[in-house]
């Protein structure tokens, strides 16, 4: 149980454009997600918790304007990002907390983006 | 705050055991580990809620020392698969965000 998907996996774009990634908690409901981003041999840093129905939170630095996040179901997060550049390039991962699992987090897959 | 992993790196011979440790300086309500190969996405190990507990996934285990605000990660008779990147995540308080620390890179040669 407890699996996490993201699509797509990889992402190659021009500058410029809008990429979305989805986010889907395949055998449970999630009443939270979240959604990191990860440079070559580095942590994951937290951009943003999203709940379901309500606004994302955004951590201090992320633009929440470039970086969309919709939580439009218990089991879809979407991340958006807008007019991409190079240095939006990273491996995208995001996370689930089941419904009633206080702390537990289920990572998907991840999602690779390279931005031309 | 970011939570401190010790080491930074580690090379094991098969069978050989090591100890990752994880450090906050502020007070902790959970601790998670994780390990991540290569290219892929983190795999949740275990989560540690109680001050004092231990807990064990085949033969990783470890505990959190509630009073220090830190928890060790126990490898014993390693195994090959045991390799990858081994992160802490944090909580400060429950329903709260998960901080990672740094990881600990882990390759275990035969």
């Amino acid at each position: 149980g407890a699996v996490v998907s993201q699509h797509p996996s990889w992402v190659i774009c021009k500058s410029g454009t809008s990429v979305k990634i989805e986010c889907r908690s395949l055998d449970f409901q999630a009443t939270t997600m979240f959604w990191y981003r990860q440079f070559p041999k580095q942590s994951l840093m937290l951009m943003a918790t999203s709940n379901e129905g309500s606004k994302a939170t955004y951590e201090q630095g992320v633009e929440k304007d470039k970086f969309l996040i919709n939580h439009a179901s218990l089991t879809l997060s979407t991340l958006t990002v807008t007019s991409a550049h190079p240095e939006d390039s990273s491996f995208y991962i995001c996370s689930a907390r089941e419904m009633g699992q206080q702390e537990t987090q289920y990572f998907g897959p991840g999602t690779r983006l390279l931005v031309l | 705050q970011q939570p401190v992993q010790s080491p930074q790196a580690v090379i094991l011979r098969e069978g050989e055991d090591a100890v990752i440790n994880c450090s906050s300086s502020k007070a902790l309500y959970s601790v998670h580990w994780y390990r991540q190969k290569h290219g892929e996405a983190p795999v949740f190990l275990m989560i540690l809620l109680k001050g004092g507990e231990q807990k064990g996934h085949d033969k990783i285990s470890a505990s959190f020392n509630e009073k220090k605000q830190q928890s060790s990660l126990y490898l014993t008779a390693s195994q090959l698969s045991y390799s990858g990147t081994y992160f802490c995540g944090t909580v400060k308080a429950a329903g709260n965000k998960l901080t990672f620390g740094g990881g600990t890179r882990v390759l275990v040669k035969p």
